[in-house]
């Protein structure tokens, strides 16, 4: 399954909101009904940290500004009022058959 | 809380072997899958290899698959990546990281441990 992101790059304002977009090349939805579509943040020089599981749910941790959303094949990672410590990238990842990663967007402050 | 800790990554030549190590702590290691991932310099994120949590079943990506074997002890709460027929592209950082359940993956990943391969 091919995971394409866009844009791939994301100059934003503090305190404004910014979304990604990602869609997978063929339906996310499992045969147990599930659909396994999770995103990750990577700041500058550490490991990746999983936000979101299961298109929706929010990591433990994880401020409430990030939510997603989506269904099928796309799916958006939306924040609400980007923050500084946001700068990173972003990485949605499916893992309903062999996992596979979106390429990445790279979020930064304009 | 849960830690991962990855080691063994180093420079070595093409061709040669290596394995790595990552150990366990602050969970019930015996009882989730666990995975390797990898990031090549710059670059974006690959998953590499799967263990169950019995070591009865492996998977692995096509870009290593007859090359890298993985596998687990849980007496030690450590799983491994034995790593063979090194090539100049298998040079990345690689991430062990804990599945929370089937399908659901990378709650919580490892540091990190740098693999150089060249001659």
């Amino acid at each position: 399954v091919v995971m394409t992101q866009s844009p791939l790059s994301l100059p934003v304002t503090l305190g404004q909101p910014a979304s990604i977009s990602c869609r997978s090349s063929q339906s996310l939805v499992h045969s147990d009904g599930n659909t396994y579509l999770n995103w990750f943040q990577q700041r500058p020089g550490q490991s990746p940290r999983r936000l979101i599981y299961k298109v929706s749910n929010r990591d433990s941790g994880v401020p409430d500004r990030f939510s997603g959303s989506g269904s099928g094949t796309d799916f958006t990672l939306t924040i609400s009022r980007v923050e500084a410590e946001d700068v990173g990238v972003y990485y949605c990842m499916q893992g309903t058959s062999w996992p596979t990663f979106g390429q990445g967007t790279k979020v930064e402050i304009k | 809380q849960v830690q991962l800790v990855e080691s063994g990554g180093g420079v070595v030549q093409p061709g040669t072997s290596l394995r790595l190590s990552c150990t366990a702590s602050g969970f019930t290691f015996s009882g989730f899958a666990m995975h390797w991932v990898r990031q090549a310099p710059g670059k974006g994120l690959e998953w590499v290899a799967i263990i169950s949590r019995d070591g009865s079943s492996k998977y692995y990506a096509d870009s290593v698959k007859g090359r890298f074997t993985i596998s687990r002890d849980n007496s030690k709460n450590t799983v491994y990546l034995e790593m063979n027929s090194l090539r100049a592209e298998d040079t990345a950082i690689y991430y062990c990281a804990k599945e929370e359940a089937p399908m659901v993956h990378g709650d919580h990943w490892g540091q990190g441990t740098l693999v150089t391969v060249s001659s």
